[in-house]
């Protein structure tokens, strides 16, 4: 079965550093990986999405994540954090449970505080 | 603008009450999904849809219901015995298939019942 796991429920940097959230997935089937944001009282919005095209993926807003197979990993990390990215994060893997459709487990997110 | 929609954003309604979630979407999407939000659990499945007048259940739909009537639509009720239906809900749609598909998210409705 797949599974999310993300290492630290709360993380905090300062404007303009580096930001790096982990996440690290189990699969019993090459993957597909997303990774999610979300503010505050809203829905979420798909950040960059793992396919296998290429192991380095480029999101919106700045973000990019590294798909590791050797580490089961797709860390996500932002070189410079402004403070509109404070939100939640989610890690989502592809849930091949039978069926015509994807379903995706998630992660249980990563609360991103930016101080000033 | 193509999008979900998701209404109301905030319900409020007694123990012992029924209430219905609504949730509709533009995209032209086959599949459709509800999902619960509680805080340090990220999103549990509830129900999904791949078609019209068919769905499964998720990983916690006991308590819950849904219909699918039409493809635009996937309203959800909460029912007098879910145990703790004060949360987040969340609407999501997709393409169907076993691809790198993601899913759209709606705004959400937060419940809260007292």
């Amino acid at each position: 079965a797949q599974s999310v796991t993300q290492l630290g429920s709360h993380v905090s940097v300062s404007e303009g550093a580096l930001v790096l959230l982990r996440c690290n997935y189990s699969s019993s089937v090459p993957p597909y990986l997303f990774w999610y944001v979300q503010y505050p009282n809203q829905g979420l919005q798909l950040l960059l999405k793992y396919t296998s095209a290429a192991t380095l993926v480029k999101g919106i807003n700045g973000f990019e994540a590294e798909f590791k197979k050797s580490e089961t990993s797709f860390h996500l990390t932002k070189p410079s954090a402004h403070m509109s990215d404070a939100a939640e994060y989610f890690c989502a893997v592809t849930g091949f449970g039978g069926g015509a459709t994807n379903k995706l487990i998630f992660g249980t997110g990563t609360l991103l505080a930016v101080q000033p | 603008d193509g999008g979900i929609t998701q209404s109301p954003k905030y319900l409020f309604r007694k123990e012992g009450q029924n209430v219905t979630l609504s949730c509709e979407q533009n995209l032209n999407h086959d599949a459709m999904y509800w999902y619960r939000q509680d805080p340090g659990q990220g999103l549990r499945l509830i129900y999904y849809s791949q078609i019209v007048n068919d769905f499964q259940k998720g990983d916690i739909a006991e308590g819950y219901s849904v219909s699918r009537e039409k493809k635009e639509s996937f309203p959800l009720t909460v029912t007098s015995a879910q145990k703790n239906p004060t949360a987040f809900y969340l609407c999501a749609s997709s393409i169907l298939g076993q691809g790198a598909y993601e899913q759209y998210f709606g705004p959400g409705t937060r419940l809260t019942v007292t």
